[in-house]
This record gives structure tokens, C-alpha cells and sequence, in this order.
């Protein structure tokens, strides 16, 4: 079984915080996304990964950086978090393009 | 970029009637179109995907049918089940492209 894990299941931060959320796949796949998951608006892509220190901004980049330093971590960065940050975040696996997403359990983040 | 529109948002049936939720996308280098169903409190996962050299791909209760021309596919759910109600995905990619979703259809089966 494919294993995605992400670091934090909640997680509370004060505006202006440096966050970091973490990501984990256990099946050396080469493709990692982060998305974030707000009522209404499904599924938005935030930045993607094709391989060690590639990345590819998505659709809302604004406000995120990310960084992949070895193959089965992904790391999602707010440089200055803010309340429209607030979220769940979810972290997805792909063995190629164009393949089934597994994803991880998800991060709710809340910025106060 | 690609961008998929997905309807309806919400959908209620009785237990047993069908359920078909529509989606469209805007890329036409799209090749690959998979649905994710999303239970309460879950992470998404895979129910079924469709290739672009294929018109409909079947498994058991679910199916879903590509229309390439018209840039359409949609998934089809027949004999609902309470154990359906989820917030069911679409979403599409291409050579080289990310996987974009859409906003999600929230169905609600009734028994």
C-alpha cells in the first residue's frame, strides 16, 4: 500500500508565522502536489513537484513556496501566514503523470 | 491552464435511482480524466479514470463516458446506495500538465 503522510493533522498559527507543512511518500514517486481544499471550491493546486528540486507553480502560488530537497519529502512553506490561509491542505503522490493521486490525511491549518 | 467546470454541485436521489454528475475541461491536450469520491473526515481517493482513446470504461455500478469533441465526460452511478453519499471529483491532466480538479458535487443518497 502506498503510504502518504503528512506531518500534522491540525495545526494553529499566529498571522505573520513562518508554517511549514510536511509531506512523505514511502513508494519513491517521482510527481508530488499540494492542494488546498475549501467549501465550495474543491481541489486548487498550489505548487507541484516532477522531481528533486523541481517545482512548478500552480494555480495559486501567491504567498506559498515549496521545497523538495529528496525524492519522498515535499515540503509546503507560508513565508508570512495569513487568515485567508486558513485551510486544509492536502498533499498528493504520483508514480507518473497522468496516474492515480494518493493522497495524505490532510492538514487543517488555521491562522489567527 | 486547464480549467474544469463541474455540476451539479449538490445532488439528492432515492436509494436505487442513478446519479450523473457532469464535468467539462478546457484544455483539448487533456488525456487523462479521473473521478475521485471524497467520504466525510477522508482523504480523496480513486474510483474510476478514463483515458482520452476511450469512450467509456465501466466497474460494476460505476461508468464514466469521455466526449472528446464536445470536451465533456461524466460519471454515472446506477443502484445508489447510502454508502455512495460522498463529494465526488472530476478532474483531468495532460502530457506534462498537473492534475486540475473540479470544485466537487456533494451527493447525498436517501434511503
Amino acid at each position: 500500500d502506498v503510504k502518504v503522510t503528512q506531518s500534522s493533522r491540525y495545526l494553529v498559527k499566529r498571522t505573520g508565522e513562518k508554517v511549514f507543512l510536511e509531506c512523505v511518500q514511502d513508494m519513491d514517486h517521482e510527481n508530488m502536489f499540494w492542494y488546498r481544499q475549501d467549501p465550495g471550491l474543491g481541489l486548487r493546486l498550489i505548487y507541484f513537484s516532477y522531481d528533486v528540486k523541481m517545482k512548478e507553480k500552480g494555480d495559486i502560488p501567491e504567498g506559498y513556496s515549496v521545497s523538495r530537497e529528496k525524492k519522498e519529502r515535499f515540503s509546503l512553506i507560508l513565508e508570512s501566514a495569513s487568515t485567508n490561509q486558513t485551510s486544509m491542505y492536502l498533499c498528493a503522490s504520483l508514480p507518473g503523470l497522468n496516474t492515480e493521486a494518493f493522497f495524505g490525511q490532510g492538514t487543517r491549518l488555521t491562522v489567527v | 491552464g486547464e480549467n474544469v467546470e463541474q455540476h451539479p454541485s449538490t445532488l439528492s436521489v432515492q436509494e436505487g435511482d442513478s446519479a450523473v454528475i457532469k464535468c467539462t475541461y478546457s484544455d483539448s491536450a487533456s488525456n487523462y480524466f479521473p473521478w475521485y469520491k471524497q467520504e466525510l473526515g477522508k482523504r480523496p481517493q480513486l474510483i474510476i479514470d478514463i483515458r482520452s482513446n476511450v469512450g467509456e470504461k465501466k466497474d460494476q455500478r460505476i461508468a464514466v463516458t469521455l466526449n472528446k469533441t464536445a470536451k465533456h465526460f461524466s460519471l454515472h452511478i446506477t443502484e445508489t446506495q447510502p454508502e455512495d453519499s460522498a463529494v465526488y471529483f472530476c478532474a483531468a491532466s495532460g502530457a506534462g500538465t498537473a492534475l486540475i480538479f473540479g470544485k466537487g458535487t456533494t451527493l447525498s443518497v436517501s434511503s
